[in-house]
């Protein structure tokens, strides 16, 4: 039980398109979800807390404009990253939230050209 | 600042020997949990102990929690070399909405 995905798993892109990052809770529901970014050998950075039905809550010094969440229901949220530059580059994880543990997803590796 | 600190940052050892890593944070916790992250991978929950609770077991892996230190560990025995990965710990504070604060992880060789 408590199986989180994320879609894709990697994704390349040119400079200046939107990608999306799909994270679904597959067995349970999750009012909460969270969305990190990783960087090689580093920990986990929390971007946002995504609620459904609401404003996602954005990190300290993340652009909410250029990183978008919607967690339009119990089993879904959506990152996209606009206009992406080879900056952006990274590892994303979501994680769910079910209780309080979070289970979280396999990871997508976005490479912007 | 991070809240919660692992060290070693790095440890290396042979098959069948006992690992341990140590993790520390700063505020006071509601729970901390214990995860695990193979290279390139998302992280798997190992094992998550409460504020009112000293040690906790799962399988070969033994959680202990000194909430006066504000430090815990993670013991593996009889590692094996599918035991190595990152270890990470993250507290969850009672204020926090269930966010949780990473440290910054202990990469575990086991050597076969």
């Amino acid at each position: 039980g408590a199986v989180v995905s994320q879609h894709p798993s990697w994704v390349i892109c040119k400079s200046g398109t939107s990608v999306k990052i799909e994270c679904r809770s597959l067995d349970f529901q999750a009012t909460t979800m969270f969305w990190y970014r990783q960087f090689p050998k580093q920990s986990l950075m929390l971007m946002a807390t995504s609620n459904e039905g609401s404003k996602a809550t954005y990190e300290q010094g993340v652009e909410k404009d250029k990183f978008l969440i919607n967690h339009a229901s119990l089993t879904l949220s959506t990152l996209t990253v606009t206009s992406a530059h080879p900056e952006d580059s990274s590892f994303y994880i979501c994680s769910a939230l079910l209780t309080d543990t979070q289970y979280f997803g396999p990871g997508t590796r976005l490479t912007v050209l | 600042s991070q809240q919660g600190e692992e060290d070693p940052q790095a440890l290396s050892i042979q098959e069948g020997e006992n690992a341990t890593m140590n993790c520390s944070y700063k505020t006071s916790i509601n729970n901390l949990q214990w995860y695990r992250q193979n290279s390139g991978r998302g992280l798997v929950h190992l094992i998550l102990i409460r504020s009112n609770e000293r040690e906790k077991h799962s399988g070969r892996l033994r959680v202990t929690l000194d909430t006066s230190k504000k430090s815990s560990s993670l013991l593996i025995t009889a590692s094996r070399a599918a035991d190595t990965a990152s270890y990470f710990c993250a507290t969850v504070s009672n204020t926090n909405a269930g966010k949780s604060t990473f440290g910054d992880g202990t990469t575990l060789t086991v050597k076969p």
